[in-house]
């Protein structure tokens, strides 16, 4: 089955800086990558995906790379600011109309400075 | 807020008992994944009903298992409690189309097995 590996575990940055945050994936079948930001005791919440079809996808402070090649995609924020602090997380997904299983990284703790 | 709700908020019981987990839809979606979120750990896919059947299983035993009823509302079901079972249960809703990727998460059941 698929397996993600997510690096940092833990990233401090000042406000301003920039956040990056690194996944690879084992199965190159998967094609559906979404990043969940998750605060303390609340629900996680996508805040932004990419398909397989796409190499960079941009929202905003917000940006996901995606590189098939060597499976791994990267989730960017700029002009971090306080409200970012929480747990991020990446997932891969295959969606070929049967379940769609979301495999989680372990998660990426991001703490802002101001 | 997205819609999907679940209940309880927490739970706790002693190993060997049963507990039931119940989650309503977002409206419109017409399936249900179910996870379980360790302390300090990514979600980790237990099953997804789609149309009341089960359609996919993560590595799980069968003393989980899940019920999606008319109404698109599901329930979890945990048999034989263990202290390993102890874990925020995410469920998520979706709406399955060619085009719908996005998983929308509930709050969670804070699950404690004493």
């Amino acid at each position: 089955g698929e397996n993600v590996e997510q690096h940092p575990s833990t990233l401090s940055v000042q406000e301003g800086d920039s956040a990056v945050i690194k996944c690879t994936y084992s199965d190159s079948a998967s094609n559906y990558f979404p990043w969940y930001k998750q605060e303390l005791g609340k629900r996680p919440q996508l805040i932004i995906d990419i398909r397989s079809n796409v190499g960079e996808k941009k929202d905003q402070r917000i940006a996901v790379t995606l590189n098939k090649t060597a499976k791994h995609f990267s989730l960017h924020i700029t002009e971090t600011q306080p409200e970012d602090s929480a747990v991020y997380f990446c997932a891969a997904s295959l969606f070929s109309g049967s379940a769609r299983q979301l495999t989680f990284g372990s998660g990426t703790q991001l703490t802002v400075l101001p | 807020e997205t819609g999907v709700t679940q209940s309880p908020t927490h739970l706790i019981k002693t190993r060997g008992q049963q507990v039931t987990l119940r989650c309503s839809s977002q409206s419109g979606h017409n399936t249900v994944s179910w996870y379980q979120q360790a302390l300090g750990q990514g979600p980790q896919f237990i099953f997804q009903y789609y149309r009341e059947e089960e359609n996919g299983r993560g590595n799980f035993p069968p003393r989980f298992s899940g019920l999606q009823f008319p109404n698109y509302s599901s329930e979890l079901n945990v048999n034989a409690l263990e202290l390993d079972d102890s874990a925020l249960y995410l469920c998520a809703s979706s709406l399955r189309t060619s085009g719908s990727t996005e998983q929308f998460f509930g709050p969670g059941t804070r699950l404690t097995v004493l």
